[in-house]
């Protein structure tokens, strides 16, 4: 079955700073890569996803990048704020039929005022 | 409008009890997913319901797992012979057919 890896579990920045945060996949029929935003007591948000007829996408100042090739994707969050500090998660599924997650095991971001 | 709702919010139970968690999906959304947080842990599926389809059970970890559907509506997650393995966050979520799971705010299990 598919294998999501995700790093780092921890990210710290300045805010205003950069943050990215990797996932890398094993099943290269994965199509469909999502991306969610946990927050302290609350459910997984999805903030943006992707599919891999599309090498990029931006919303704002968040974007991903696909690589099939090498079967990894990124987020990129760009003049960070205190309120993106929260639990991120990647995920990938095979998308057509159902969108049964395969999620990575998560990345803290802390932005420091 | 309204997301999906999960109940209770948090329950504690003893070891051996059994334990039903409730969801109710957005309305019009045909998926239902279960999914399992353990703490500081990626989501677990565990369950997919679509439409009148049979369920995709492949992700319950055991025969004490169990979950229905009523029609496009309701669903309950039952645990039976709780163990304190089973102490977590349950998350649902719904889509429309072809589309990204909503997530609902989850239930968190405490098995003393």
């Amino acid at each position: 079955g598919e294998n999501v890896e995700q790093h780092p579990s921890t990210l710290s920045v300045q805010e205003g700073d950069s943050a990215v945060i990797k996932c890398t996949y094993s099943d290269s029929a994965s199509n469909y890569f999502p991306w969610y935003k946990q927050e302290l007591g609350k459910g997984p948000q999805l903030i943006i996803d992707i599919r891999s007829n599309v090498g990029e996408k931006k919303d704002q100042r968040i974007a991903v990048t696909l690589n099939k090739t090498a079967k990894h994707f990124s987020l990129h969050i760009t003049e960070t704020q205190p309120e993106d500090s929260a639990v991120y998660f990647c995920a990938a599924s095979k998308g057509a039929g159902s969108y049964q997650l395969t999620f990575g095991k998560g990345t803290k971001l802390s932005v420091i005022p | 409008g309204a997301g999906v709702s999960q109940s209770p919010s948090n329950k504690v139970t003893e070891k051996g009890k059994d334990v039903e968690l409730r969801c109710d999906p957005i309305s019009g959304h045909t998926a239902l997913y279960w999914y399992r947080q353990r703490l500081g842990q990626g989501l677990e599926f565990l369950i997919y319901f679509q439409g009148n389809s049979a369920p995709d059970k492949s992700g319950l970890p055991s025969d004490r797992f169990s979950a229905e559907r009523t029609g496009e509506s309701v669903s309950t997650l039952t645990i039976q012979r709780t163990q304190q393995e089973d102490s977590a966050v349950y998350l649902c979520a719904s889509s429309l057919a072809r589309g990204p799971p909503a997530f609902g705010a989850g239930s968190r299990l405490t098995v003393l």
